[in-house]
């Protein structure tokens, strides 16, 4: 069973741009996280969703965003970059709605803003 | 706000020693409390997810236990191995106005020395 995969794995992007990440889900699940990790802030929770909904959010302004499509594929977007934006960003995905179910994460996409 | 804390930071003991981590949070009402490890350069894997209800949680050479009323959890590793080097964090789920957010642990820095 092929795992979850990220693209692009490494991006670099300039202050005030945007960026589109995108995470595939485990064959079957239907929930997608993501998450921002930085040294400073560790380990983050953005969003999750649910059948092609946002059903949880944490507390990041509105430049994140995300959507989920059909076939349970999601993308995040970043509008407006700061510098400090930039972290490793994770998605992982899971079978159920919520966090009661085990979650299998990605490898990441290492996103530098300059 | 909750907040996780975990100490220490960093950990380094010999090869098969068992040896506990720590995991502290500040609100008690959870739903659940997660265990996860990091490898360097990599995601995360889910160790051990316990429920609010439940007081351990075991797999293999790991056990896992909760202690609500004192906001406390401790991840306990039998025989240590080389293998089991990693960042090790810990999550509590909460529900916000019927949302769920996870909260992350800044994590401990777990070392076998062969």
């Amino acid at each position: 069973k092929a795992g979850v995969t990220q693209t692009p794995r490494y991006l670099i992007k300039t202050r005030g741009q945007q960026v589109t990440l995108s995470c595939s889900p485990i064959s079957g699940h239907r929930s997608v996280s993501w998450y921002q990790q930085t040294p400073g802030q560790g380990l983050q929770f953005l969003f999750e969703y649910f059948s092609e909904t946002q059903r949880n959010k944490g507390n990041f302004p509105g430049r994140f965003s995300g959507r989920q499509f059909s076939n349970s594929r999601s993308e995040m977007n970043v509008s407006t970059l700061e510098l400090g934006d930039s972290a490793l960003y994770l998605c992982a995905s899971s079978r159920g709605q919520g966090f009661s179910y085990e979650q299998y994460f990605g490898p990441g996409t290492r996103l530098t803003v300059t | 706000k909750q907040e996780v804390t975990q100490i220490p930071a960093a950990l380094s003991v010999p090869e098969g020693e068992n040896l506990v981590l720590n995991c502290s949070f500040t609100d008690s009402a959870i739903y659940n409390l997660q265990w996860f490890r990091q490898d360097p350069g990599k995601g995360l894997t889910s160790l051990l997810l316990i429920q609010s209800s439940q007081r351990e949680q075991t797999s293999g050479r790991l056990n896992a236990s909760l202690d609500k009323s004192s906001g406390r959890s401790t991840l306990y590793i039998a025989a240590s191995q080389p293998g089991d080097s990693a960042t090790y964090l810990c999550a509590v789920t909460v529900v916000i106005q019927g949302a769920q957010k996870l909260v992350f642990g800044q994590g401990t820095r777990l070392t076998i020395n062969p």
